[in-house]
């Protein structure tokens, strides 16, 4: 089935610094979803976006929706030990009451203190 | 967003047995969703399980092998069938709606088949 290009597929950063990966489809997109999986967990939802150009904060971490629609970013900033993890970007091209989620293969962030 | 729990949280079975998985959430949802994980891998939507009526599989998944079932809004049920090794993985219980397109996760149930 369809899947979503997300990259880097692994980051090693030293805390404090900032963080940023991105998610692209071969189609426009109408909604955008970024998750978080700690281990042993199921994924939280972080931000969600709706809107082309919409940029979101959530504490230290911001999305934002491709104005092409067909792209999404996210970005932590001043990263700390709890924020190892893995990253799910997910997304959906329908609209309405349709909006069967496709997923990203994911970001393993590992955050050296 | 609603408290899903699912048991059991791990298991470690034999090749051949079935495993049922329960789902409960702390408020009555519409759309119930079972996924699975495969180590190191993204999510896979297995099927929507539906209230009422048989659940609704996605190609490459049947209902012989993942017979689901809903009997009310807060409660859904996930039996792996005639288990493999292949079938170690993480099984994800969400709830959410097509109308946002967010869902909501449980803490997952991890199973290992020797």
């Amino acid at each position: 089935g369809q899947q979503l290009n997300q990259s880097p597929q692994s980051m090693f950063i030293q805390e404090g610094e900032d963080v940023s990966m991105n998610c692209t489809s071969s189609s426009i997109f109408n909604t955008w979803l970024w998750y978080k999986q700690d281990p042993g967990e199921g994924p939280v939802l972080l931000i969600a976006l709706y809107k082309a150009g919409e940029l979101t904060s959530n504490g230290r971490l911001t999305a934002q929706f491709g104005i092409t629609r067909k792209d999404s970013f996210l970005n932590i900033s001043a990263s700390i030990p709890s924020d190892v993890g893995i990253y799910f970007c997910a997304g959906s091209p329908n609209a309405g009451n349709n909006r069967k989620l496709i997923w990203g293969l994911g970001t393993s962030l590992a955050v050296n203190p | 967003s609603a408290v899903i729990s699912q048991k059991p949280s791990r298991d470690i079975c034999q090749r051949g047995t079935s495993l049922t998985i329960q789902c409960q959430v702390d408020s009555q949802v519409t759309m119930m969703f079972w996924y699975r994980q495969q180590p190191g891998q993204s999510l896979t939507l297995i099927a929507t399980a539906n209230q009422g009526s048989e659940a609704t599989y996605e190609s490459g998944f049947v209902i012989d092998k993942f017979p689901i079932s809903r009997p009310n809004l807060t409660f859904s049920t996930l039996t792996v069938s005639n288990m493999s090794p292949e079938d170690s993985s993480i099984y994800l219980c969400s709830v959410g709606t097509y109308t946002t397109g967010e869902l909501f996760f449980g803490e997952g149930s991890r199973l290992t088949v020797l």
